[in-house]
């Protein structure tokens, strides 16, 4: 199983663009990297996916680098209600039937005003 | 279009007593994994359920058990419920197809209090 290593931490001010680092370093040829956001109490919600290069969305863009083994979720201009957990995962595609999604323990951010 | 619901929002229970927990998928999804989310962790894989079988399982004991319904939605029940399964138990679906994606829809999740 591809696991995620991410900081644990991290503070930032209303306004600024936001940039989380995750390292896979044993990421497997046909796993995608998803990022999610959780808010206390509720589900993960699906912000972002991507495979290669770069993807961007109405809400972060994704960057991943030639090799895969690390990837940045991008957040423009941050607010309070971005203070949240986020997670990256990649999908474990090499169990036949079925695959597990696997959380690390997610970067939780703070956004102060 | 709805998305995914769980129910029931919470429950509490008495160590030993068993419980079920309902999830139905969002629309067009045929997949359905199950969580644990103790507080201040990221979510524990229990199961994932496709075609109405168990597909993939997580380091969970056999007390923990589900089923899928021919309409995807499903079922997680925990047996000998112990004070350490007090938790947000999550369900997620997803369509099958795109292999390799982590990409689910989770639903707001049951909070468990075991006394």
């Amino acid at each position: 199983l591809a696991k995620t290593t991410q900081p644990i931490s991290m503070d930032s001010y209303e306004g600024q663009e936001v940039n989380i680092t995750c390292s896979h370093n044993n990421i497997a040829t046909n796993d995608y990297i998803t990022w999610y956001q959780q808010f206390p109490s509720q589900g993960p919600r699906f912000i972002i996916q991507g495979y290669k290069t770069k993807v961007t969305n109405e809400v972060a863009s994704l960057f991943i680098p030639a090799d895969r083994k690390s990837s940045t979720l991008s957040l423009p201009r941050v607010s309070l209600s971005d203070t949240a957990v986020y997670y990256c995962l990649v999908g474990d595609s090499r169990n036949t039937g079925g695959f597990k999604t696997i959380f690390g323990a997610g970067t939780r951010l703070f956004v102060k005003a | 279009d709805a998305g995914v619901t769980q129910s029931p929002t919470h429950l509490i229970k008495t160590r030993g007593q068993q419980v079920t927990l309902r999830c139905s998928p969002k629309s067009g999804h045929d997949t359905v994994s199950w969580y644990q989310q103790a507080l201040g962790q990221g979510p524990q894989f229990i199961f994932q359920y496709y075609e109405e079988e168990e597909r993939q399982r997580g380091n969970f004991p056999d007390r923990f058990s589900g089923h899928q319904f021919p309409n995807y939605s499903s079922e997680l029940n925990v047996n000998a419920l112990l004070l350490g399964d007090s938790a947000l138990y999550l369900c997620a679906s997803k369509v099958k197809a795109l292999a390799g994606s982590s990409e689910q829809y989770f639903g707001p999740g049951t909070r468990l209090t075991v006394t």
